[in-house]
């Protein structure tokens, strides 16, 4: 069973501009989730979407953006991009919404801001 | 101050020591309790799973969980060098819809 493909892996942009992380999540889960990571800060939530809806929303700007398609697969945008958003993005799906602990986690997605 | 607090480190023992991680949280909502573990250049491979308190062990792993202390553990027996990863604690509550991570534990084995 295929696990949870994050596309691209790395990717360098420079402040101002914007960005779009792809993920497609295990088959049959129909949950994605967002995470923040960075040493500073940790895992930090973004944001949820079960069924192509935003179901939770962490303490983003809302220049971080998100939506799912109707086959689960999910993209988060982010939009006049800051050094501060360099970070390792990763995406992580379950089978029910809620988040009641089984998240699988892709490798991630690393941005790098210059 | 922070929902869940990890305790830093980062680790390092010999091949076949005990490694006790500890987290401690505030939330008194916290039912679902995790550890994850994170290779260099991956993300987290979710590693225990437990519903409120107790423990529960899989091979060389026991997850504890004392809900009256918020307090959780995950015991590593036999540490081997394969077991060298960041080990992340992360709990929720269904309410919340979102997990919450502590900062993770950087644990190395030494062959």
């Amino acid at each position: 069973k295929a696990g949870v493909t994050q596309t691209p892996r790395y990717l360098i942009k420079t402040r101002g501009q914007q960005v779009t992380l792809s993920c497609s999540p295990i088959s049959g889960h129909r949950s994605v989730s967002w995470y923040q990571q960075t040493p500073g800060q940790g895992l930090q939530f973004l944001f949820e979407y079960f069924s192509e809806t935003q179901r939770n929303k962490g303490n983003f700007p809302g220049r971080f953006s998100g939506r799912q398609f109707s086959n689960s697969r999910s993209e988060m945008n982010v939009s006049t991009l800051e050094l501060g958003d360099s970070a390792l993005y990763l995406c992580a799906s379950s089978v029910l919404a809620g988040a009641n602990g089984e998240l699988f986690f892709g490798e991630g997605s690393r941005l790098t801001v210059l | 101050q922070k929902e869940v607090e990890q305790d830093p480190g980062p680790l390092s023992v010999p091949e076949g020591a005990i490694v006790s991680l500890n987290c401690t949280y505030s939330n008194s909502a916290f039912q679902y309790f995790m550890w994850y573990r994170q290779y260099s250049r991956k993300g987290p491979e979710l590693l225990m799973y437990t519903y409120s308190s107790g423990n529960k062990e899989d091979g060389r792993f026991t997850a504890q969980v004392d809900k009256s202390s918020k307090y959780i553990s995950l015991f590593i027996r036999d540490s081997q060098p394969s077991d060298s990863a960041t080990y992340l604690c992360a709990m929720s509550d269904t309410n919340a819809g979102k997990s919450t991570f502590g900062d993770g534990t950087t644990l190395t084995v030494k062959p």
